[in-house]
């Protein structure tokens, strides 16, 4: 079946612009993350989803970050007022069920430019 | 909070030679182990996990790792590398919580 897919893969944006990313999770998949990883460094959690419950947003920067998801699927990363320092790959994973245990699945990322 | 460390940033090898990558963290509780890998041009996907059991867990590829609960390790480790294995390598750990949290990584390169 089809993986995790990401769009648009690459982005690139004026400073004080608002982005929008997205990601399809696998199709059953009740548990999606997002991640920012800057360049050389590891992946930095942002926000978690699972099925209806409410979102762990703990990892979300700024309030200039939000993300949405719709049930168990299509979620959207927004990014208002982008600065520089936002410049990274947005990746996005999905796991089949919550539970610390789940291997995830991640997405190819979303590179984005912040001029 | 929990962290994860990975000693070597970069590694380079030969072909044939023996790999360990390090990984540490710092959760003194129950932890869930797991080491991705992302080749060039891919996502990064499982090469295999630890959750209970035998401290000595076989991934695909031939690689393998060893949980020491008293040293908070998760080495990674292969035999004979080759060409292929060349990519960027992820420990991580879930301990206390579902999210996990990363290591920075560790550049592999191997020449033939």
């Amino acid at each position: 079946g089809a993986g995790v897919s990401q769009s648009p893969s690459n982005k690139v944006t004026e400073k004080g612009k608002d982005v929008e990313l997205r990601c399809d999770p696998i199709s059953g998949h009740t548990a999606l993350y997002w991640y920012r990883q800057r360049l050389g460094q590891g992946l930095e959690f942002l926000i978690y989803f699972q099925g209806n419950s409410a979102p762990d947003k703990s990892g979300l920067p700024s309030d200039r970050f939000s993300a949405e998801r719709t049930g168990e699927s299509v979620s959207t990363l927004t990014i208002q007022r982008t600065q520089q320092e936002d410049s990274a790959v947005y990746l996005c994973a999905s796991s089949l069920m919550w539970g610390d245990y789940n291997e995830q699945f991640f997405g190819p990322g979303t590179r984005l430019t912040v001029l | 909070a929990q962290s994860v460390s990975q000693h070597n940033h970069h590694v380079i090898l030969s072909e044939a030679a023996s790999l360990e990558l390090g990984c540490n963290y710092s959760y003194g509780g129950t932890v869930n182990l797991f080491w991705y890998v992302q080749y060039p041009g891919q996502h990064l996907q499982l090469l295999l996990k630890y959750f209970s059991g035998d401290p000595l867990v076989k991934g695909i590829k031939g690689f393998e790792a060893e949980f020491i609960k008293s040293k908070f390790s998760f080495n990674l480790r292969k035999p004979s590398v080759q060409w292929s294995d060349t990519a960027e390598y992820f420990c991580a750990v879930t301990g206390g919580s579902y999210i996990p949290t990363f290591g920075r990584g560790t550049s592999l390169i191997v020449h033939p």
